[in-house]
This record gives structure tokens, sequence and C-alpha cells, in this order.
């Protein structure tokens, strides 16, 4: 889910379990979704992205859910493993109305083996 | 191909010094951001380009400056650094508005 100031959301799950991170969106004209995953000490890295006109969209273990009305995004990680535990961030775009990218506060995912 | 670059990784600096960070990218993309990452935080956009010669203010433009002569490199501009600019520098490039392709980061500490 979403972050407020300092302390991010946390998701703990047990290794070989799936997760399931949430994200709410503010722009309801918003055409284009992406998560990105960060690591501790660098940069964020490109998981899995969706347009508006679907509502799911499957990579390798990973699946983006989008539910438009209610302004939601959900990434789902199958057989959750350690190498998955990071920081995970939703953005949104508007791919019409300028070229930026807004994101929301991150959710920290741990794995525990 | 290299990706995304950043020069330097970590930086500290006295209030009132001024400092450039350097970003390159090679994958010919049209597009280049500049963001922030406080603590425990999303990353905000400071200025971005979406071509040579041209920039434009995002979210959080106030202490900074741009500049993009060449289009594989962006360089993030603090003339008077205060301690509220301390962050974590994250540069992006991408080759239309959708996905952006990030840098590796500028640790930055202000005194």
């Amino acid at each position: 889910g979403e972050s407020v100031g300092l302390h991010l959301p946390t998701l703990s799950v047990q290794e070989g379990d799936n997760s399931i991170i949430n994200c709410a969106y503010s722009n309801s004209a918003s055409d284009y979704f992406i998560w990105y995953k960060q690591e501790s000490g660098k940069g964020p890295q490109f998981i899995i992205d969706i347009r508006s006109n679907m509502d799911k969209r499957q990579g390798q273990r990973v699946t983006v859910l989008l539910n438009k009305t209610v302004k939601h995004l959900s990434l789902q990680i199958a057989a959750t493993q350690p190498g998955d535990s990071a920081v995970y961030f939703c953005a949104e775009n508007l791919i019409n109305a300028g070229n930026m990218l807004t994101f929301g506060g991150g959710t920290r995912l741990m794995v525990k083996p | 191909n290299a990706g995304v670059t950043q020069t330097p990784k970590f930086r500290v600096l006295k209030t009132g010094q001024s400092m450039t960070l350097l970003c390159a990218q090679d994958m010919n993309h049209e597009y280049m951001y500049w963001y922030r990452q406080d603590p425990g935080m999303g990353l905000r956009l400071i200025h971005y380009s979406v071509g040579e010669g041209t920039t434009a203010k995002g979210e959080v433009p106030d202490g900074y400056n741009v500049s993009r002569l060449k289009k594989q490199n962006f360089l993030l501009g603090l003339e008077s650094a205060a301690p509220s600019q301390t962050s974590v520098y994250f540069c992006a490039s991408s080759s239309n508005s959708e996905r952006q392709f990030f840098g590796p980061g500028t640790r930055l500490t202000v005194l």
C-alpha cells in the first residue's frame, strides 16, 4: 500500500508463498502504470507495466492487476524467493499530458527463509 | 551497453557550496529525468528533458538547475547547497513517456 512519511508499509512472507503488493493511484485519467523493484543501495529496476486498456498482465512469476473503478493496482509475485526482498514502487502516467511518472511511496517486501 | 550511469556515487558538501551531478545514457533515449529520494519515501521529480536543448520543471525544482546540451547527458546543478538537499539523486531515461531506466544513484550529504 501507500506510505506516508518515513514509515514504509512492510509485507512479510514466507519463502515459497505468493505475495500481493497493493497500490492506490491518484489520477483517474492515468493510462499507464508500472511497477519497480528497488534493492538497498540501488536504483529502481523495472518489473512490469500495464496500460489502462488492460486489467491484467503477466510476466515471469509476476502479475499486475488493474482495477480502474477503484483506482487500485496490485503486483502479485508467485513463489516468492529471498531475492525478491526489496522495496516495490508503483507509478502512474498520463501519457498524452506529459512524460512524468508519479510514484507511490513504496512497500517493503521481506521474505523469510 | 552501460545503460544509465551517474557521477559521482557519493558526495559531501558544506552549506552554500555548489556542485554538478552528471547523468549519461547510451541508449539514444530522448527523455531524461532527475529525481530525489528521501528516506522511506518514493521518488520525486526535480526536472526533466524531452530532448536535447530542452528542459522542464518537475514537482520539486526549487534550488536546482539542469542542462541538456547533448542528447546523452543530463546535468543537475546545485548552486548553493542546503541541508534540505541531502538526499539520494536518481537519473532516468526513456525512449517515450513510459518505461524509464534508472541509474545507480548519487548519495549527497549537505552539512
